[in-house]
């Protein structure tokens, strides 16, 4: 019920190309979807996140869906840059009981190449 | 980073001993998290704390042990009970809603723990 499962683990994209990492969940209990970034040696940073009442929310080139019948949500990255290259994680928690707590995917190793 | 700092950045330790990781935040945030993270794992709570004087154990508390005396301050004890200590550490702080929840939770930099 507490999981997250983020896919691929890992994916190399070419410079100006779209990268997308994939997250579903179990516990219909989840109401807040955060993405988060982390380079080598730091800490992760809040990247962008949605709540289930919009199917979809963009903040300059990260846009996330969000699918509530599926369970699934999303992070696209537009016009991917090399300094994107980092690992990404999803995440997901609700408001109340055991739900409140974030519960991370295993988060996805991205490359952008020249 | 934000306001959240974490120290030393490395810290080794000889197998046995217990250390204590620094976390402090000026964030004004009344939840603080600590985190454990493992390569190919993501992110596992050991503690959290919604309040001062006041912590519940995460989902790996187990050879870890933490305080809450002050707003500012999360500080984590790495037992010699760890099974397995070595590993990047996490702190994190958060706002509490009214409501008790809370969602945007803003990390510090990390310490990485060795213990040989």
């Amino acid at each position: 019920q507490q999981q997250v499962k983020q896919s691929p683990q890992s994916l190399i994209v070419q410079k100006g190309g779209i990268s997308i990492i994939n997250c579903a969940y179990e516990n219909t209990a989840f109401d807040y979807f955060p993405w988060y970034q982390q380079f080598p040696g730091k800490g992760p940073a809040l990247l962008i996140a949605i709540r289930p009442d919009v199917s979809e929310k963009k903040e300059g080139r990260f846009t996330i869906s969000f699918n509530k019948s599926a369970k699934q949500f999303s992070l696209h990255i537009m016009d991917s840059q090399p300094g994107d290259s980092a690992t990404y994680f999803c995440a997901a928690s609700g408001s109340s009981g055991t739900a409140s707590k974030l519960t991370f995917g295993t988060g996805t190793r991205l490359q952008v190449t020249l | 980073d934000g306001g959240i700092t974490q120290s030393p950045k490395y810290l080794f330790r000889k197998e046995g001993q217990n250390v204590t990781l620094s976390c402090e935040q000026n964030l004004n945030h009344d939840a603080m998290y600590w985190y454990r993270q493992d390569p190919g794992q993501g992110l596992r709570l050991i503690y959290y704390s919604q309040i001062v004087n006041d912590f519940q154990k995460g989902d790996i508390a187990e050879g870890y042990s933490v305080s809450r005396e002050k707003k500012e301050s999360f500080p984590l004890t790495v037992t010699s009970a760890q099974k397995n200590p070595t590993a990047f550490y996490l702190c994190a702080s958060s706002i509490v809603f009214s409501s008790g929840s809370r969602y945007e939770q803003y990390f510090g930099p990390g310490t990485r723990l060795t213990v040989t």
